[in-house]
Formats: structure tokens, sequence, C-alpha cells
């Protein structure tokens, strides 16, 4: 039972580039999330997912795009990759919303 | 979601109780009170949640006042590796929003 996995664990990209975040979790769970945190921030949620098949807006969602198409996996896609988008992404899954459980996360620099 | 206020950052003596004030001052009847800690660099890990009652399981107690305007995470013997930033949420229980991060409170447990 490996919980939450996140691939990769680091990437650097430049201005201007694409790339997809992706999150695993092997416990059947119906939520899914994703964060971001910047130095010395809180968490700030970015999009999530109900289930298979749904996302819904967070707080930031602005520049990214996702989507959960099997229910263990959802991926977090960044079109064209923007240096405020340097972060570390942390992703979680839950039966419900207030028990999540987070993968180790994936430290992102664009440069 | 009411909000909360938790103070920056606290230090406390190993063995000693460490005790995490939040101020929830606007919560209403249906919003739970949540804790999370996240320790350097991982994802953060839920500990415990609560409505009015005192709550106690393996790694905690919570503590509500009886207004519900504040409450006290409570760790009875802080070890070293409970140095974390820990969070409160308010957050309603039924509801369909996931839980939002602030700041938090960065404790340091000092030998």
């Amino acid at each position: 039972n490996a919980g939450v996995t996140q691939t990769p664990k680091f990437r650097v990209l430049k201005t201007g580039q694409s790339m997809t975040l992706l999150c695993a979790q092997d416990m059947n769970h119906e939520y899914m999330y994703w964060y971001r945190q910047d130095p010395g921030m809180g968490l700030r949620l970015i999009h999530y997912s109900v289930g298979e098949g749904t996302t819904a807006k967070g707080e930031v969602p602005d520049g990214y795009n996702v989507s959960r198409l099997k229910k263990q996996n959802f991926l977090l896609g960044l079109e064209s990759a923007a240096p405020s988008q340097t972060s570390v992404y942390f992703c979680a899954s839950g039966q419900i919303h207030y028990e999540q459980y987070f993968g180790p996360g994936t430290r992102l620099t664009v440069t | 979601d009411a909000k909360t206020t938790q103070p920056p950052s606290m230090d406390c003596a190993e063995g000693r109780a460490a005790n995490l004030p939040c101020n929830h001052s606007t919560i209403s009847g249906n919003e739970y009170v949540y804790w999370y800690r996240q320790i350097h660099s991982q994802g953060p890990q839920y500990i415990i949640h609560g409505l009015k009652n005192n709550e106690t399981n393996e790694m905690a107690s919570l503590i509500i006042t009886e207004d519900r305007k504040s409450s006290t995470l409570i760790l009875p013997h802080a070890t070293l590796r409970d140095t974390a930033v820990y969070y409160c949420i308010v957050r309603v229980g039924s509801g369909n929003t996931p839980l939002v991060f602030g700041k938090g409170t960065r404790l340091s447990v000092i030998a």
C-alpha cells in the first residue's frame, strides 16, 4: 500500500514549457486535491476532484488544468509555465473532505 | 468558512506539554475545528478534529472553549519530532468544500 505518490519529485522548466504532474493513490479515495506551497506560506488549493470524471477550481486555479479520468489518478497540467509557478506542489486524497492524505511533493522550478 | 488566528511561532521544551492556541471568534454552530501539522518538507498530516466536546487521540488532545470561539491543541509530551508547522482550520462538517490552510504556527521543540 503505497498511499499517495507523486511523479516527478523534482523538475526544472523553462518559461513557456509545458508539463504534467501525476498523482496516484491506491486507497480507493473519492476525493483528490492539488495544492501549491510557496516559501513561508501555507498551502493554497489549486484544483480538486470529488470523484472520477469531476474537477473543480480551488483558490488559485489560473494557469493550471486538471483531469481525473481514472479514480486513482489526478493530473495537474501547466500549459505554459511561468516563473510565478515555481513552487512545491502537493497532491492529497481522502474519502472524506477533512481527512486528507498527502503525497511527498514535487519541487518545480521555472526559469 | 470562519477564519482562524494562530501565533506565527512558539517554542516548547522537550518532554513538556505543547499548547497551541487558535482563535476562531466567528465560528458558526455547524463548523468543526480541524488540526493538521506539516513536518519540514513533507505533506501535511491530519491530527484531530472536533465540534464542541474535547477530543483526544493517540497524537493529541483538542480543547474547545464553551463558547467555541477558541481552541487549544495539546501535545502532552513534546518530542523533537513534533517540531512542525501546525494548522488550525475551521470548516462546515458536512460541506463539500475542501479545507483551506492558513499560515499556521511553527512549533519548535527544544532539547
